[in-house]
């Protein structure tokens, strides 16, 4: 069966610091990627997906990056974390079923 | 482009009562449509899905019917337990070329049930 793993759970940076999240798929081949983010009070905003290997959309303009690495792993990055990038961030992967399985999330605190 | 409105919470409601969240929906093609749901700390887990008109979809007693002539997508349950309180998303899905599907999701409701 297929999983989908995200880490670390919570996060807590100072602003300006750099940023990392992972995400690896087990179980399937050539999944499509998302990372979205989930701000307090506020709905899922797509940020990223990845179709392939090297292959990256981004549908928001903002101070995050992503890269596909590997077939099953989806990083999400920053180079100096701001305020607003607080947030509860979560991994997601779909294929031909068109629906999403997600990670359990994690938790950003920017301060 | 594609939308999805459902009705803003949060919405409180005393154990065994009825729960309805509406949701609408705008696509461009015929799309799949969702219910997701989010336990508190937790990601989301997919609860219904129904992926072509006048479908049904159900799970754990909640229910949703694709209605395209109303572009709707209202979940239901007949009678809610304390376990149900979390927040529901009402998401569809559509093909956006490459092979690529992208959902596109509701705010989200948060639902409490009270003893």
């Amino acid at each position: 069966s297929q999983t989908i793993h995200q880490w670390p759970a919570t996060l807590v940076q100072p602003v300006g610091s750099p940023l990392s999240l992972e995400c690896t798929v087990e179980g399937t081949s050539n999944p499509n990627l998302y990372w979205y983010r989930q701000a307090a009070g506020r709905g899922l905003q797509l940020l990223f997906y990845s179709v392939g290997i090297g292959q990256i959309s981004s549908e928001v303009p903002q101070n995050l990056s992503a890269s596909r690495p590997q077939d099953r792993q989806f990083i999400l990055s920053s180079k100096k974390l701001l305020l607003s990038d607080s947030g509860f961030y979560l991994c997601a992967w779909s294929q031909d079923l068109r629906e999403a399985f997600f990670g359990q999330g994690t938790r950003l605190t920017v301060v | 482009g594609n939308s999805v409105t459902q009705m803003e919470g949060p919405v409180t409601l005393s154990e065994e009562a009825f729960l309805t969240i509406n949701c609408t929906y705008t696509a461009t093609g015929y799309p799949s449509l969702f219910w997701y749901v989010q336990y508190p700390g937790e990601g989301l887990q997919l609860l219904l899905k129904a992926t072509k008109a006048d479908d049904k979809g159900s799970n754990k007693g909640f229910e949703a019917t694709y209605r395209k002539e109303t572009t709707s997508f209202h979940l239901e349950k007949g009678s809610v337990q304390v376990s149900d309180s979390a927040v529901y998303f009402c998401a569809l899905s559509e093909g956006s070329g490459a092979g690529s599907y992208q959902l596109t999701f509701g705010k989200g409701t948060k639902l409490s049930v009270i003893p």
